[in-house]
Parts: C-alpha cells; sequence; structure tokens
C-alpha cells in the first residue's frame, strides 16, 4: 500500500523558535496533501489544504502566517511552526490523496510537537 | 457545515461481534470512512462507503444509509489488538477533505 512518512516523529522546541515537518509520500504522487493536529483524546482537525504548486487553503481559525504550508512538489509538503507557543504543542497529522484513487487518503505517521 | 455523532467509549469481548455507529448530518459529501487509530499513532484507513449498502474486508464490514444519515463498523472475530479509536469521517463534496467525529474508543476485554 501507499506510504507516506513525516520526519521528525518527536520534537522539543523552546517558545519563540519555528520548527519544520516534512511529510513524504513515499510510493506515489500527491497532488493534495492535507495537515490535521490532533489534541489528547479529541479527533483530528484539518488545518488546511495543500496542493502542489499552488497556495494552501486554510481552514477557518488557523492562523496562515503562523503554521506555514509549501507544497513544493508532487512528494513533499512541508509545515512550519513559527514562534512557537506552548499551546501549540500537538499532534501534527498529515495525510496525502493519491491521483489514482482520489477517495482514500494515506496517513502519516504523526508528529509530536512540544513546545516548552 | 457537518456534524458527526458516535459513541465516546464500548467494550467488548475478545471473539466477539461490536457494531460501532455513526450518525451525521451534512449538506452532501462523497463518501464516508471508517479509520482506526491506536493511541499516540496516526489513523489507518479501514473502509469507504459511497453508496448504500455493506462493504465487507475480511472482519471488518461497513455498512451506509444515506437517506438515514446512519453508517456503522462492523468488527468481527474481537482480537485484543482491535483495542483502538474507531473514527468516522465524512468525505467532502469535489473536495476530498475528510472531516472526523470524536472517534470511539474500544477496548476489547479477555
Amino acid at each position: 500500500g501507499a506510504v507516506v512518512s513525516q520526519h521528525p516523529s518527536r520534537v522539543i522546541c523552546k517558545s519563540g523558535t519555528s520548527v519544520k515537518i516534512e511529510c513524504r509520500s513515499l510510493d506515489f504522487q500527491a497532488t493534495t496533501m492535507f495537515w490535521y493536529r490532533q489534541f489528547p483524546k479529541k479527533s483530528l482537525m484539518l488545518m488546511a489544504t495543500s496542493n502542489e504548486g499552488s497556495k494552501a487553503t486554510y481552514e477557518q481559525g488557523v492562523e496562515k502566517d503562523k503554521f506555514l504550508i509549501n507544497h513544493a512538489s508532487l512528494t513533499l509538503s512541508t509545515l512550519t511552526v513559527t514562534s512557537a507557543h506552548p499551546e501549540d504543542s500537538s499532534f501534527y497529522i498529515c495525510s496525502a490523496r493519491d491521483r489514482g484513487d482520489p477517495y482514500e487518503q494515506y496517513f502519516g505517521p504523526g508528529t509530536r510537537l512540544t513546545v516548552t | 457545515g457537518q456534524n458527526i455523532d458516535q459513541p465516546t467509549e464500548m467494550t467488548a469481548t475478545e471473539g466477539a461481534i461490536v457494531q460501532i455507529n455513526c450518525t451525521y448530518q451534512t449538506s452532501g459529501f462523497n463518501g464516508l470512512f471508517w479509520y482506526q487509530q491506536h493511541a499516540g499513532e496516526a489513523p489507518t484507513f479501514l473502509s469507504y462507503n459511497v453508496l448504500d449498502g455493506l462493504e465487507e474486508k475480511g472482519r471488518f464490514s461497513s455498512f451506509l444509509s444515506r437517506s438515514k444519515g446512519y453508517s456503522y463498523l462492523l468488527l468481527k472475530e474481537l482480537q485484543m489488538k482491535d483495542s483502538a479509536s474507531y473514527l468516522c469521517a465524512l468525505g467532502g463534496a469535489g473536495s476530498y477533505q475528510l472531516t472526523f467525529g470524536k472517534g470511539t474508543k474500544l477496548s476489547v476485554i479477555p
């Protein structure tokens, strides 16, 4: 099956610094990637939809200047959390849609971000 | 908007069958998805329904009734490793975005 990787799996950073999370589709071309965040014991909340070669579409309430998304190629999207604060601590998960199977999304293993 | 309801928690016995229900209100969607998520891990795809009816995949089956705004996931021959959260999600019409329910935490006991 299709594989999506995320890097890093865990990161701890200090308040005010920026953190970049990478999401890669390893064996398929992902025209669309999605970024979610999940708080403990809560469901996944869609943050933004990222299409290759165009600007990301952010969900209501998500600050685009704080969560920078770049989808530079058909296999890579990055999420940068800028000027991180403790309330940004969360589980960030990306998913990718295979252009050959539009209904199914393949999820990465997630990145646990802790801001101290 | 979309609203998705699932029971918060369920408990079932190893070897038994369990049905996890999902009801929803939406103005339109392209399919209903079921994902399994173990604690601290990303969701893994189980099944999806586009049309009404039953989809079977091994020990897992999913059912959809669009007219009733209702779906269920059926797990047979429960195993201890099936203890996880099960997420019901609606696929956006034309956008392929997923809107997730809050998930049902299933505990399988001996």
